[in-house]
């Protein structure tokens, strides 16, 4: 079952940073955080994920608060076509039984 | 990251049919899951799917209306059964992939219309 929550819309300017909080107050200390965009119409596609220090990769960054019950996932300059779903996800890594469950999400937004 | 492909891509099914779903990855993966979306909704775990044993179904899903084949380690299937229109949605399979298996990818999806 989903354990975060997530606002369920955003907006951003074009070319500004969009910042997307996630709660997960009940996280486990093995769990990491995993963040998933879906553009309408396509699959889920995966961003970025993290246990306890921050990440970055080429799509994003990732914030995770010292005591790990909130994380933000920080797309730097946001264009067009970063306007879709996006869904933070808590999961267990390795072993077998480790599911991915979707919450709603946020939608997000990008304004020209 | 694993390519996954669907088959179909989209189709329209009569009520009472039965539609059977193809996943096939380019690369051998241990874990297939298929996923459920229906319209204006998140995803929604349908089953677990390993090679060489029955797939595992979440709370609301059973064996009789979405069985599932695993036979070997690139390729899955998921058929939905006597169809109705509730049964209209996206269905989408994943593979756990990347390094410790610690990412999961999705296809595109099969975008089914129940009429």
């Amino acid at each position: 079952d989903a354990k975060t929550t997530q606002p369920p819309s955003m907006d951003c300017a074009e070319g500004r940073a969009a910042n997307l909080p996630c709660n997960h107050s009940t996280i486990s200390g093995n769990e990491y955080v995993y963040w998933y965009r879906q553009i309408h119409s396509q699959g889920p596609q995966y961003i970025i994920h993290g246990l306890k220090n921050n990440e970055t990769n080429e799509m994003a960054s990732l914030i995770i608060t010292e005591d790990r019950k909130s994380s933000t996932l920080i797309l730097p300059h946001a264009t067009l076509r970063d306007t879709a779903v996006y869904y933070c996800i808590v999961r267990v890594v390795g072993g077998t039984g480790n599911q991915f469950y979707f919450g709603t999400g946020t939608s997000l937004t990008v304004i020209p | 990251s694993a390519v996954i492909s669907q088959k179909p891509s989209r189709d329209i099914c009569q009520r009472g049919t039965s539609l059977t779903i193809q996943c096939q990855v380019d690369s051998q993966v241990t874990m297939m899951f298929w996923y459920r979306q229906q319209p204006g909704q998140s995803l929604t775990l349908i089953a677990t799917a390993n090679q060489g044993s029955e797939a595992t179904y979440e709370s609301g899903f059973v064996i009789d209306k979405f069985p599932i084949s695993r036979p070997n380690l690139t390729f899955s299937t998921l058929t939905v059964s006597n169809m109705s229109p509730e049964d209209s949605s996206i269905y989408l399979c994943s593979v756990e992939a990347g390094f410790s298996g610690n990412t999961i990818y999705f296809g595109e999806g099969s975008w089914l219309t129940v009429v």
